[in-house]
Parts: structure tokens; sequence; C-alpha cells
């Protein structure tokens, strides 16, 4: 059921840039319904990152941004630092599915 | 502040439920929807649906739809989340979360790990 599909895995040298892809389709991105940005550390519940696109809560850094176009949206982590080591998640409705759903979660790895 | 305070760890046999709580704290509990989420170990994250904290009214995941039900206590602050007929494909870690911004969750509780063996 995972209509939201994220690259297993992405790295990047620390203060590189590194972007995460959430790709759906016309029944969920595609269809104008909003998109949120979760990263998980080992063990902890998910932590709000991203919501409504590109929009980041207060106290996340502005080395984190979101995009979204057509039936696919992105996450971008710029001046990559140890502690952005963690698995990121997308998370979107789904009207085929008449309820939210996440992506398959990409593990950040930094060099 | 907001504040999610979940109970404990559980064991299950196959074939039983299990109820989780989430004490909500520091906002007015009947102003926002709690949703749940669990994640089996090593996996992605999973939707399971929404409860209104205000009405009661309640939306599941198709994928669980008839296996979870979804309460609320208001005068305890507390929401429930029962899951039956429990299998191994069970045992995850389950969180409870406030939405809000936009529908995203910005608040979440500890999580509850439910293992279910024999």
């Amino acid at each position: 059921q995972s209509v939201l599909t994220q690259p297993p895995s992405v790295s990047g040298a620390p203060g590189q840039r590194v972007t995460i892809s959430c790709t759906g389709s016309s029944s969920n991105i595609g269809a104008n319904y909003d998109v949120h940005w979760y990263q998980q550390l080992p063990g902890t519940a998910p932590k709000l990152l991203i919501y409504v696109n590109t929009n980041r809560p207060s106290g996340v850094p502005d080395r984190f941004s979101g995009s979204k176009s057509g039936t696919s949206a992105s996450l971008a982590i710029t001046g990559l630092q140890a502690e952005d080591e963690a698995d990121y998640y997308c998370q979107s409705y789904d009207s085929s599915l008449s309820g939210y759903v996440f992506g398959t979660g990409t593990k950040v790895t930094v060099l | 502040q907001v504040q999610f305070v979940q109970s404990g760890a559980e064991v299950k046999k196959p074939g039983a439920s299990v109820k989780v709580s989430c004490k909500a704290s520091g906002y007015t509990f009947t102003s926002h929807t709690i949703h749940w989420v669990r994640q089996a170990p090593g996996q992605r994250l999973e939707w399971l649906g929404w409860i209104s904290a205000g009405n009661g009214h309640t939306k599941y995941s198709q994928r669980f739809q008839g296996r979870v039900t979804l309460t609320r206590d208001t005068s305890a602050s507390t929401a429930y989340m029962e899951l039956s007929s429990l299998t191994s494909e069970d045992t995850a870690v389950y969180y409870c979360a406030r939405e809000s911004l936009g529908g995203s969750s910005i608040y979440w509780g500890q999580g509850t790990l439910v293992t279910v063996s024999s």
C-alpha cells in the first residue's frame, strides 16, 4: 500500500546538499493535497520538519526546505550536519484510499 | 506545553486485542483531532486512523477497517486505540499524534510497543 515512493537512502559529506524525493500520483500529491515531512531518529517519535509543502515549524533550521510540483515533492537539506543522520518520511492524503499515507522512508547518511 | 503520555508496553497472544491510551495535556483536548500511527520494526510509518476529540467522529484506514476502534474520554483528556484479532504482523510501536498545521502532526506521544507472540 506504499503510494508515496522515496529513495531508500541518500548520503552526503558534511556541508553538502542532499535532496529526498517523494513520488506520488494523481490521487494524492497530484490532486493538490498537502505534503508534510518528518525526521525520525532511532528509537524516537517522528519530528515535523516541513508542513504544507514548504513551511517550517518554529525551531526547525532553515537548512531544511520543501517543495512540490506535479505528482512529486522534495525535501532539501543544505549544509548537511552529522546530526541530520536519520530517517525521513513524507506524508500526504490519498483520495482513493480515503486516508493519510506515509512515504516509504529515506535514510540519510552523513559520510 | 503540549504533551502526550501513552500507556506502557504490551505483550499479547495472537487473536487477542490490545487497547493503548494517550493522555493529552497543555491544550484544550476537544479542540483537535488525534491521529494514530504505527511502525513495525524496521518498517515505515503507517497511518491507522483519526478521531475528532470534540465530537468523537472517526475515520479509519481501509487496511484496518473493522479491526481498529478509536475512542476518547473527554473528561480524562485521553484518546484510545483498540486493535483486535492481533497477529505477529501487528507487532509495532503505536503512536498518537495531534493534528495541527494543515493536517500534519507536530505533537506526538512517546510511542507504545505492542508485541504479539505466542
